[in-house]
């Protein structure tokens, strides 16, 4: 069965630092999201995206995040200047249409530890 | 806006007992309500969800949900457990009439079968 790769599994960086996290959706979706969980908390929305631009983001997702597809296959999220509280376990989504009718696919999660 | 309560964060079962894990949401003119589990090192897997139409939903593997709207709830239950069900189960309901890409998550409930 097709699913949502993301690289890397785990990922540390200084205070400061950007990072880039990586996502795969599934080849024939078309809307792609991200969430984060910080360790003991909810999971949270940050971003979805389709037609190559964000089509709905929450509060936590300021100036300092951004999505890209850089090409057919990848969907990234790069955190600019990263600070401690943006550890978590960020997930990627996919879905093949937007709709509540149509399941979201979970990729296994990039862990961010931000020292 | 929408919010999801699981009040129980962490559920110890003995295999073969009947479990329910509760989840109640913040009331809303239309409703949309899923169950997400996470195996161990693994991202979210949709269980099961509620759009419309019969208020008891199944999922394939034993589990069910009942839709609640007079007390706001969505609690899962299954009525033998199996020692595979040990993972986390978080409840989520959409909060974006119909659009599922912002999901409101609740902060997991972690079921445990001992044998």
């Amino acid at each position: 069965e097709p699913e949502v790769t993301q690289t890397p599994s785990h990922q540390v960086t200084q205070m400061g630092q950007e990072v880039i996290l990586r996502c795969v959706p599934i080849s024939n979706h078309l809307y792609f999201y991200w969430y984060r969980q910080i360790l003991g908390q909810k999971v949270e929305f940050l971003v979805s995206f389709y037609n190559n631009e964000i089509s709905e983001k929450s509060e936590i997702f300021d100036d300092q995040f951004s999505v890209e597809r850089p090409d057919g296959s990848n969907f990234t999220l790069k955190i600019r200047s990263t600070k401690l509280e943006d550890s978590a376990m960020y997930f990627c989504a996919s879905s093949e249409e937007g709709s509540v009718y149509s399941p979201l696919h979970f990729g296994n999660g990039t862990r961010l530890t931000v020292t | 806006a929408q919010s999801v309560t699981q009040l129980d964060s962490q559920v110890p079962v003995f295999e073969e007992a009947p479990v329910e894990l509760r989840c109640n949401y913040s009331s809303s003119v239309s409703v949309y309500l899923f169950w997400y589990v996470q195996y161990p090192n693994q991202g979210l897997q949709l269980l099961l969800k509620y759009l419309s139409g019969s208020t008891l939903v199944e999922s394939i593997n034993g589990f069910e949900a009942e839709f609640n709207k007079s007390q706001t709830s969505f609690h899962l239950r299954k009525p033998s457990v199996h020692i595979s069900d040990t993972a986390e189960y978080f409840c989520a309901v959409s909060d974006s009439g119909g659009s599922q890409g912002n999901l409101i998550f609740g902060k997991g409930t972690k079921l445990s079968v001992k044998p």
